[in-house]
């Protein structure tokens, strides 16, 4: 079946402008993960959404990263006012966890690479 | 906290030649323990984890990855390594009692030379 989906996959703005990507995870699968992969930094763990439960949001660096989850599907990753240092591959992955002690494989999509000049 | 370190950031073998990619890590808990591989301009692909059970955990395209409890370690290995696998390879925790994200190693470059 089809994988997860990101778009779009090459993004380029400039600083201060604000941009939103866009994640499909694979259907039927109810947690979804935005992580950021970056050269400074590596992979790093921003946002998870599980179900109907609230966020977990204790890895976006900053207040100007939000995201939502619009009918337990697709996902935005928004970034207000953009800076230089917000470059980076935005790597979405969704899983078919439950809650509960199940532990589940998590299946990436190919990213969307962001520059900001 | 959690944590994962991959002291290697190149690793290079001949075609042919068996290869390892090695990984540590640090959890308060129990282990949940991920490898993946990422090739040029795309996502990460999953090859195979440790949950619990076997030491020895085998994955996708022949790789296969040991637990070692006491040496906190959880190495990838293939018996003979082809051109394909040249790729940047991934180590990966969750504390089985903590949240559900990934904590990921720096990664390992791995070239394997024809």
């Amino acid at each position: 079946g089809a994988g997860v989906s990101q778009s779009p996959s090459n993004k380029v703005t400039e600083k201060g402008k604000d941009v939103e990507l866009r994640c499909d995870p694979i259907s039927g699968h109810t947690a979804l993960y935005w992580y950021r992969q970056s050269l400074g930094q590596g992979l790093e763990f921003l946002i998870y959404f599980q179900g109907n439960s609230a966020p977990d949001k204790s890895g976006l660096p900053s207040d100007r990263f939000s995201a939502e989850r619009t009918g337990g599907s697709v996902s935005t990753l928004t970034i207000q006012r953009t800076q230089q240092e917000d470059s980076a591959v935005y790597l979405c992955a969704s899983s078919s966890a439950t809650s509960g002690r199940a532990v589940e494989t998590q299946y990436f999509g190919p990213g969307t690479r962001l520059l900001v000049l | 906290a959690q944590s994962v370190a991959q002291p290697e950031d190149q690793v290079n073998v001949a075609e042919g030649n068996p290869l390892t990619v090695k990984c540590t890590y640090s959890v308060s808990g129990n282990p949940y323990l991920f490898w993946y591989v990422q090739y040029p301009n795309r996502g990460l692909q999953f090859l195979l984890k440790y949950i619990t059970g076997d030491n020895l955990v085998k994955g996708s395209y022949g790789f296969e990855a040991e637990f070692n409890k006491s040496q906190t370690s959880f190495h990838l290995k293939k018996p003979s390594a082809l051109v394909s696998d040249s790729a940047l390879y991934f180590c990966a925790v969750r504390d089985a009692g903590s949240a559900r994200q990934l904590t990921f190693g720096s990664g390992t470059q791995l070239t394997v030379l024809p």
